[in-house]
């Protein structure tokens, strides 16, 4: 298995509050994605990251930033949780651009 | 705008039997094809892929389809096995587009009854 870890694996937060969860890799691959996943749309992806500070947007950003200061750390940040924002959230990571992901276990994420 | 299609939330197959799984796509500049496998709490893993220059690949029990006229994949599982029970996801991914290329369908859940 590819060596992803997520944390924390489970949160529960209140709206308005900010939230960090946390990608971190000792693959060495250079691409880096956040993506939710919610019943009837699948994963749509959220931020990725195509190497130590650089960043672009995928379909769903919105009130969500990220950043990479080191090729193994990949931050998800909710600046004001909202109740739309409770989703299952998951880092993947891959050498290759949109060839074979390998996904993390996970972030359980309830905004109540 | 879904790129990506599973219009089949739920399937439910006797051990044994044919699983088929479908997937629908819109871009006809997908060129890569993959299938996902997915557990209660766990991450998606990697299943089997497949590249628009081919028609068929096989793993094991599992192949994939592809028809590019149609913008139709299907994956076969033969025989299904209880182990099989998870969530599929169908993704695919066009060239040139960066590292957000890979789009993914919504997910079938797939049960195997013994």
């Amino acid at each position: 298995d590819a060596g992803i870890t997520q944390s924390p694996r489970h949160k529960v937060t209140e709206t308005g509050t900010p939230v960090t969860l946390r990608c971190h890799q000792t693959e060495n691959h250079r691409y880096m994605y956040w993506y939710r996943q919610d019943p009837g749309h699948g994963l749509r992806l959220i931020h990725y990251s195509y190497g130590v500070k650089d960043t672009d947007k995928g379909e769903v950003s919105d009130g969500y930033s990220v950043s990479r200061s080191k090729t193994e750390d990949f931050l998800l940040t909710l600046e004001s949780a909202t109740s739309s924002q409770t989703s299952v959230y998951f880092c993947a990571i891959s050498d290759l651009p949109g060839e074979k992901l390998f996904f993390g276990s996970g972030t359980q994420l309830s905004v109540l | 705008d879904q790129q990506v299609k599973q219009n089949s939330p739920s399937l439910s197959v006797q051990e044994g039997r044919i699983s088929i799984l479908n997937c629908d796509y819109t871009n006809s500049m997908f060129d890569y094809f993959l299938w996902y496998k997915k557990y209660p709490a766990e991450g998606p893993t990697f299943l089997i892929s497949i590249s628009s220059i081919k028609d068929k690949n096989e793993d094991g029990r599992f192949t994939v389809f592809l028809n590019k006229s149609a913008k139709h994949l299907s994956l076969h599982i033969v025989p299904s096995q209880p182990g099989d029970s998870a969530v599929y996801f169908c993704a695919a991914s066009a060239p040139n587009q960066g590292a957000q290329k890979l789009v993914f369908g919504q997910g079938t859940r797939l049960t195997i009854n013994p």
